[in-house]
């Protein structure tokens, strides 16, 4: 089954330990994306890549690294995490034409206390 | 900078009616547009994705339109039912002089359908 996967589903932390929030697609997309979500403000984009060791920032990348090794794998990591950054967060792929358009993973709620 | 508004925020209506959700974006340099569904507390479902140079998309009761030139999409729902209650986003993906290649969502419009 195509799918997105994304671990841990919930994680509570305390601000500033550093976390690692992993993404992996199974259908060979080059193309791969962080949103946020939060209420009033929508879904915005963090971080995103067209292939391996090729990232780039999204509208709001600040607190947040990404790294591409594997084209399957995208992992978000808060390397500080501030109680701002509390959210629920999604990964998504595509195909680099978007032909498809995006899929998205079932999201992971991340509070920081 | 490309805006995504979704009108109305919240609808709620009768089984059986049909309705329309409308999407409105401000620069019509897009090279795509997907609707969404969510559930409460879940991920995100894509429900139809229309190409910049397509008119319509449709899949079972559900028909999108988008026009590019005015700068909106529609999503239309026949003879809706109680598990069609969720929230329908809108999504354009940015164009080239957009910024971030990446999509610009709306706030979404919270549908319930009353049994």
């Amino acid at each position: 089954e195509a799918q997105v996967t994304q671990n841990p589903r919930y994680l509570i932390t305390v601000t500033g330990k550093k976390l690692t929030v992993t993404c992996s697609q199974n259908m060979n997309h080059e193309y791969m994306s962080w949103y946020r979500q939060d209420p009033g403000l929508g879904l915005r984009q963090i971080y995103y890549s067209m292939n391996v060791e090729v990232t780039d920032k999204g509208d709001v990348p600040e607190g947040y690294k990404v790294s591409r090794k594997e084209k399957r794998n995208f992992p978000l990591i808060l390397e500080s995490p501030s109680p701002n950054q509390t959210s629920l967060y999604f990964c998504a792929s595509s195909s680099l034409d978007w032909l498809d358009g995006q899929y998205f993973g079932p999201g992971t709620r991340l509070t920081v206390t | 900078k490309q805006e995504v508004t979704q009108i109305p925020a919240a609808l709620s209506v009768p089984e059986g009616e049909n309705l329309v959700l409308n999407c409105s974006f401000t620069d019509s340099a897009i090279y795509n547009l997907q609707w969404f569904r969510q559930d409460p507390g879940k991920g995100l479902t894509s429900l139809l994705l229309i190409q910049s140079s397509q008119r319509e998309q449709t899949s079972g009761r559900l028909n999108a339109s988008l026009d590019k030139s005015s700068g909106r999409s529609t999503l239309y729902i026949a003879a809706s039912q109680p598990g069609d209650s969720a929230t329908y986003l809108c999504a354009v993906r940015r164009g080239s002089g957009g910024g971030a290649d990446g999509l610009t969502f709306g706030k979404g419009t919270h549908l319930i359908i009353q049994p």
